[in-house]
């Protein structure tokens, strides 16, 4: 089993309808990330979360949500899809930033796309 | 703010050459990590090869090493012995030690094809 989930795998959805993206982990990780990734600009930080209460906005926060339900599930909403919020996205989790190991390790992403 | 540049959008080799990807990237942080993801087209994000900048060192997995000159800012990836199934966006990226920025801050990618 991987040990970062995120489902859905794939979305279609229309605009302006609400959607939940979630991600789960069974590393034992505090810190938890979601990045959006569009062609020919890389990986960009919307959300992260260093532990169950504390959640931080990233590079490109507007538009969307998230809940940290759990140390092990982070979920990403987009309260009012657009269809410029149609990307690839990836959960990630890693460990406490000081490591001799650190490192992200990645869900296996969602592609959404919104019509 | 720290910002990762990869200046190759593209690029091609033939298999079982050795290719090198560029990477430049700034910051005023002492310490801090460099990695390489790979993704091929399974879009998974794999991690490749990662570098401790307080380590002179450079780091090696296989066929792959970095050339990490620390003062020149520069954290370039090398393939050796190319492989078909090295086809894919390659990602540099930098962290800051304690992760206070909270995150991997990512350039944009290259996108290598290797060819048989």
């Amino acid at each position: 089993d991987a040990d970062v989930t995120q489902t859905p795998r794939n979305r279609i959805t229309k605009t302006g309808k609400r959607i939940m993206l979630e991600c789960s982990q069974t590393k034992g990780h505090d810190r938890m990330y979601w990045y959006r990734q569009d062609p020919g600009l890389g990986l960009r930080l919307i959300y992260y979360s260093f532990d169950v209460k504390d959640i931080n906005k990233g590079e490109i926060s507007d538009g969307y949500s998230v809940s940290r339900q759990a140390q092990a599930k982070f979920s990403l909403s987009l309260e009012s899809a657009i269809p410029n919020q149609t990307a690839l996205y990836f959960c990630a989790t890693s460990l406490s930033g000081t490591g001799t190991d650190e490192k992200l390790f990645f869900g296996s992403g969602t592609q959404l796309s919104v019509l | 703010a720290q910002t990762v540049t990869q200046s190759q959008p593209e690029m091609s080799v033939q298999e079982a050459e050795t290719v090198t990807l560029s990477c430049t990237y700034d910051t005023s942080e002492n310490n801090y990590y460099l990695f390489w993801y790979k993704q091929p087209p399974s879009r998974q994000m794999i991690l490749v090869i990662r570098q401790e900048a307080y380590k002179q060192q450079n780091a090696t997995e296989n066929r792959f090493s970095v050339n990490f000159q620390k003062a020149a800012k520069s954290f370039s990836l090398k393939i050796s012995d190319s492989q078909l199934g090295d086809t894919a966006m390659y990602f540099c990226a930098f962290m800051n030690y304690g992760g206070s920025q909270g995150n991997l801050i990512f350039g944009k990618g290259t996108k290598l094809s290797v060819k048989p």
